[in-house]
């Protein structure tokens, strides 16, 4: 079953704005995990939030999760044309697997 | 030094025919997984192998088989190929499970197009 349901599932900006991509979710989780996918590419991890944390950084890179609403975001700073992809969270759930959203699609033009 | 590899990267053939993907992690983990995603880029978790023992059997076809050899190793086998088959395969990693605590790492995807 999808558990993830990312808002928007398209964005387009300008290089240099800021992108925020939400996720929402309807099960307890043990963490949330932000991958992102380049065209005709694997998906690279990006960052993992655990279910106790509520915000993390790295580098351009802002995840907040809020455990109440069920829901987190994805903040790019800065973006960059190479930040064109799709992002995808994941769910953690407590049955040893990853569950995967839908996907953002973000275009960013420079 | 490719961490996941999967092969072939391209799979085209007929329906009714069997066909194999190859997937190989050099990264030491000890958990493997087969996603499938469709053309709308939903990605959906088939198998799951924790040191060659299955730990997770999503509800996927019994045309579908994967086998571990040794935990550096998974493959999947189709049998049957159906045009519902065709979508893009990816094989992961992780050094634990990675529904617990750990971030997997994924090979480059197999395109499988049944005509």
């Amino acid at each position: 079953s999808q558990q993830g349901e990312e808002d928007p599932q398209a964005l387009s900006i300008q290089e240099g704005e800021n992108a925020t991509m939400n996720c929402s979710y309807k099960t307890s989780i043990n963490n949330l995990q932000w991958y992102r996918q380049n065209s005709g590419r694997g998906l690279v991890h990006l960052i993992l939030i655990r279910s106790n944390e509520r915000e993390k950084h790295s580098g351009r890179l802002r995840v907040t999760l809020d455990t109440s609403k069920k829901s987190s975001s994805l903040l790019i700073t800065a973006s960059r044309a190479a930040d064109t992809a799709s992002y995808f969270c994941a769910t953690g759930e407590y049955g040893n697997k990853l569950v995967f959203g839908a996907g953002t699609i973000l275009r960013v033009k420079s | 030094d490719t961490a996941v590899s999967q092969t072939p990267k391209y799979l085209v053939t007929q329906m009714g025919n069997d066909k194999s993907i190859k997937c190989e992690q050099n990264l030491g983990h000890d958990t493997m997984y087969w996603y499938k995603q469709d053309s709308k880029k939903f990605l959906k978790i088939m198998f799951s192998y924790n040191n060659k023992e299955l730990i997770i059997n999503e509800t996927v076809p019994n045309r579908f088989s994967p086998k571990s050899p040794d935990k550096a190793h998974l493959n999947l086998h189709i049998n049957s190929l159906e045009l519902g088959d065709s979508a893009v395969y990816f094989c992961a990693s992780s050094l634990g499970i990675a529904g617990i605590f750990d971030e997997q790492y994924f090979g480059p995807g197999t395109r499988l197009t049944v005509t």
